[in-house]
């Protein structure tokens, strides 16, 4: 299995731009889950889906930040307009679970810079 | 908010078997703990989780008391590859259950 994949590995865009990031989850998995990592903040869960259906979206910053998950496969996370303080390294991670027993496998991470 | 705390850093040698302390005194009713370990621009890997008592792998421990209010990763004979952050990751009931990562404790294993 090629594990999870994201897209863009870097990102550097300026300030008022949209940016969309892109997560392949691995197959089968059924919850998804969209993290940002800064050295202030640490590793913060955004949102995360199950079966494709957002369950919660309580860790999504402000209006700016909106995340899909259209099929299994394939899912989203938009920042528009952009500004600098977005800056950080955006994960997306991917698990089969039981219950509350998660084991999530974590993609490379898109770095983003705004300028 | 509640938080989940490690602390910020350790130091060991290789050959010494390493314990990281989380403690989450608000862990979810139904939650696991799971640790994670991460190296410089890489994901968070999964390294184990428990949900009470011991659990052990391959690569190392997890303590867990009964009150479940921390947990306590070992690694067993540390080498120099085992240099890295961190993570325990559980769910705050405070916060409806939302899964908290720790801040993370960077291992720095000399030779």
């Amino acid at each position: 299995d090629a594990g999870v994949i994201q897209s863009p590995r870097h990102e550097v865009t300026e300030m008022g731009q949209e940016v969309t990031l892109r997560c392949k989850p691995i197959s089968g998995h059924d919850y998804l889950f969209w993290y940002r990592q800064t050295m202030m903040r640490g590793l913060e869960l955004l949102i995360y889906f199950n079966n494709n259906v957002p369950i919660d979206d309580s860790g999504m910053p402000e209006d700016r930040f909106s995340a899909k998950m259209p099929n299994a496969s394939f899912s989203t996370l938009k920042i528009q307009p952009s500004e600098p303080r977005d800056s950080a390294v955006y994960f997306c991670a991917s698990s089969l679970t039981s219950g509350r027993r998660y084991e999530q496998y974590f993609g490379p991470g898109t770095r983003l810079t705004v300028t | 908010l509640a938080k989940t705390t490690q602390p910020i850093s350790m130091d060991s040698y290789e050959g010494q078997e390493v314990n990281i302390t989380c403690s989450h005194n608000n862990i979810a009713t139904n939650d696991y703990i799971t640790w994670y370990q991460q190296f410089p621009s890489q994901g968070p890997r999964f390294i184990i989780q428990g949900y009470k008592t011991k659990v052990t792998n391959e690569v190392a421990s997890l303590f867990i008391p009964a009150d479940r209010k921390s947990s306590t990763l070992s690694l067993p004979r540390v080498s120099l590859s085992d240099t890295a952050v961190y993570y325990c990751l559980v769910g705050d009931s405070n916060q409806g259950g939302k899964l908290i990562f720790g801040q993370g404790t960077e291992l720095s294993v000399k030779p």
